[in-house]
This record gives C-alpha cells, sequence and structure tokens, in this order.
C-alpha cells in the first residue's frame, strides 16, 4: 500500500534555530512530492514540489530535499521565525495512480520566541 | 482572479440529513477533487475528476455521490449524513500536473 509518514506529529523549538522535518513514503515510483503548509483554520498552500529527477528545490529560507532510494524527504527550514509556526504536510504522487495525491499525517511546528 | 471557492464555510447537519457541498473554480482546470481531513490525519481523497462528465473514487468513498457537469464546479454530496462525516472538506483544483490548488474548507459537523 502506498502510504506517507511524517514524524514527529508535534515539534516546538526555539526561534532562530534552524530545523528538519521529515517525510518518509513506501514505494520509490514516485511522480513527485510537494511540502504544504496549514495554518489553523484555514486551506493549504503549496511551499515547494520536488519532481521525481530532481534531488531538492529551494524557496527562500525553505529547502526540500528527496531521496527516492531511501523513501524519505526533508524540509529544512533555516532561521526559523515565529511566523513559521504552522502545520507541514508533505503529499506524494506516485507514478501507479497519478491522479491521486497522498498525505502524511503532517507535523505541527511551534516556533517560541 | 477568485481561485478555488468552497460554501458553506461551517455547517451543522442531524443523522440522516442529506447536503451538497459546493466547489467552484474559475482557473479553467481539468482536475477536481475533494478530500477531508480528520484531527491529527493527513488529507484523505474521496472523489476526483478529470475532467466535465468523468469522476473516478478516491480512498474514502463510502457515503459521499459528486458529479461534474462543467468544468468550474464539482460538487460533493452526502445523501444521509453520518456522525463519521464529521470532519473539515477540502477542494481542491489542478491543471493536470504537478501542482494542486486548495479551496479555504469547509467544516461539518454531524450530530
Amino acid at each position: 500500500k502506498q502510504e506517507v509518514t511524517q514524524i514527529p506529529a508535534a515539534l516546538s523549538v526555539p526561534e532562530g534555530e534552524n530545523l528538519v522535518l521529515n517525510c518518509s513514503f513506501t514505494d520509490s515510483a514516485i511522480y513527485n512530492l510537494q511540502w504544504f503548509r496549514q495554518d489553523p483554520g484555514k486551506g493549504l498552500t503549496s511551499l515547494l514540489l520536488i519532481q521525481s529527477s530532481q534531488r531538492e528545490q529551494t524557496s527562500g529560507r525553505l529547502n526540500a530535499s528527496l531521496d527516492k532510494s531511501s523513501g524519505r524527504s526533508t524540509l529544512y527550514i533555516a532561521a526559523s521565525q515565529p511566523g513559521d509556526s504552522a502545520t507541514y504536510l508533505c503529499a506524494v504522487r506516485w507514478i501507479q495512480g497519478a491522479q491521486k495525491l497522498v498525505f502524511g499525517q503532517g507535523t505541527r511546528l511551534t516556533i517560541n520566541p | 482572479n477568485a481561485g478555488v471557492t468552497q460554501t458553506p464555510k461551517f455547517q451543522v447537519l442531524k443523522t440522516g440529513q442529506s447536503m451538497t457541498l459546493q466547489c467552484a473554480q474559475d482557473m479553467n482546470h481539468e482536475y477536481m477533487s475533494w478530500y477531508r481531513q480528520d484531527p491529527g490525519m493527513g488529507l484523505r481523497l474521496i472523489h476526483y475528476s478529470v475532467g466535465a462528465g468523468i469522476t473516478d473514487q478516491g480512498e474514502v468513498p463510502n457515503g459521499y455521490n459528486v458529479s461534474r457537469s462543467t468544468t468550474e464546479d464539482f460538487p460533493l454530496r452526502l445523501l444521509s449524513a453520518a456522525p463519521s462525516q464529521t470532519s473539515v472538506y477540502f477542494c481542491a483544483s489542478s491543471p493536470g500536473q504537478p501542482e494542486q490548488y486548495f479551496g479555504p474548507g469547509t467544516r461539518l459537523t454531524v450530530t
């Protein structure tokens, strides 16, 4: 079964720290992987998308990496700020069943001033 | 350009009632989908559509119906609401691959 797992479920760090969020997935035959941000009571905002042929993508203080062979992706946030507090969701689209996006459970991130 | 819109934002139903959650997009996207999000869980795909007149089931389709008569609209119908359908529902649209654009969600409570 194609599954996406995010650990930990929650993370709290002091402002200014660099941090890494983890995402693991079964079956390395992926089409792409996407990281989303969700603020409380809101919809999802796409942060970064990594195609199967790519190893990483960067946007500002965010860097997402992809290692298909190990079934892992990481989202690196540099110099964290209180405004980064949100739930971060990882979602995978596999080659088989490419119309379907499968989400992890999310990591709830709190940045303490 | 409003993007993806969903109505209503909040809804309370009694067990056995029916209702339709509305979703519309003005980006001329072919692909639209419905997800539900339960506490502590990621989003799970309910139904999706790859174009007008074409729909298919996702991971958790039971208890829900959909139809796609136009490119713009993709309503989700609950025929007989159950407490297990209490959730936040998100609609999304996409021009194909790779990204999806999400609506703000509908928070549904079934008592």
